[in-house]
């Protein structure tokens, strides 16, 4: 079975600052690792995937995540936060194949100007 | 093109009712999934359908239940609604199950809140 854990429930980050937020997996097999951003009331929106092709994975709106099998982490980073990318991040992992995909409890991003 | 449609958007049921959710996936898409993301907590798998077949099955009550139809939309059903049922129901389309092949689309979500 396959889990994540999203560290943090809240962060803060000054605009123009680094964002960093921390997603640990948990995996009997390979996985695949994602990142979501889910805006108020919207749904989600792949950010990123790691699929074993690239161990730093850029993503859009200037998102990337390393994967780090030593650690078992996959934490998403920006260089500079933006006013707009205050949202609900949300870390999530699967097997390959036809496997559902799992999700942490989310990371709420605040920006402050 | 269109993305994920879901509806109803919003809607409140009385416990003990039961409430169908619909959902069109994205042309062509064949596969759809079902999440339920209580409030503060991450999505969870509820179902997931290819081809008008069940792929896969969350860990929820058979009073969740889901069908697919020849169009590929889907349907997900709920009866003797509890208070704890009271959700964001989050549908999902993809060109076929694998989500380390194909990008996942999320519909924007209905709201269910149950009295």
């Amino acid at each position: 079975a396959q889990s994540v854990t999203q560290l943090g429930s809240h962060v803060s980050v000054s605009e123009g600052a680094l964002v960093l937020l921390r997603c640990n997996y948990s995996s009997s097999v390979p996985p695949y690792l994602f990142w979501y951003v889910q805006y108020p009331n919207q749904g989600l929106q792949l950010l990123l995937k790691y699929t074993s092709a690239a161990t730093l994975v850029k993503g859009i709106n200037g998102f990337e995540a390393e994967f780090k099998k030593s650690e078992t982490s996959f934490h998403l980073t920006k260089p500079s936060a933006h006013m707009s990318d205050a949202a609900e991040y949300f870390c999530a992992v699967s097997g390959s194949g036809y496997q559902k995909v799992t999700f942490g409890t989310g990371t709420k991003l605040q920006v402050i100007p | 093109d269109a993305g994920v449609t879901q509806s109803p958007t919003h809607l409140i049921k009385t416990r003990g009712q039961h409430v169908t959710l619909r959902c069109s996936p994205i042309s062509g898409h064949k596969s759809v999934s079902w999440y339920q993301q209580v409030l503060g907590q991450g999505p969870q798998f509820i179902f997931q359908y290819y081809e008008k077949e069940e792929r896969g099955r969350g860990n929820f009550p058979d009073r969740f239940s889901a069908r697919q139809f020849p169009n590929y939309s889907s349907e997900l059903n709920v009866n003797a609604l509890l208070l704890g049922d009271s959700a964001l129901y989050l549908c999902a389309s993809s060109l076929d199950p694998s989500p380390s092949e194909n990008t996942i689309y999320f519909g924007e979500g209905s709201w269910l809140t149950v009295v």
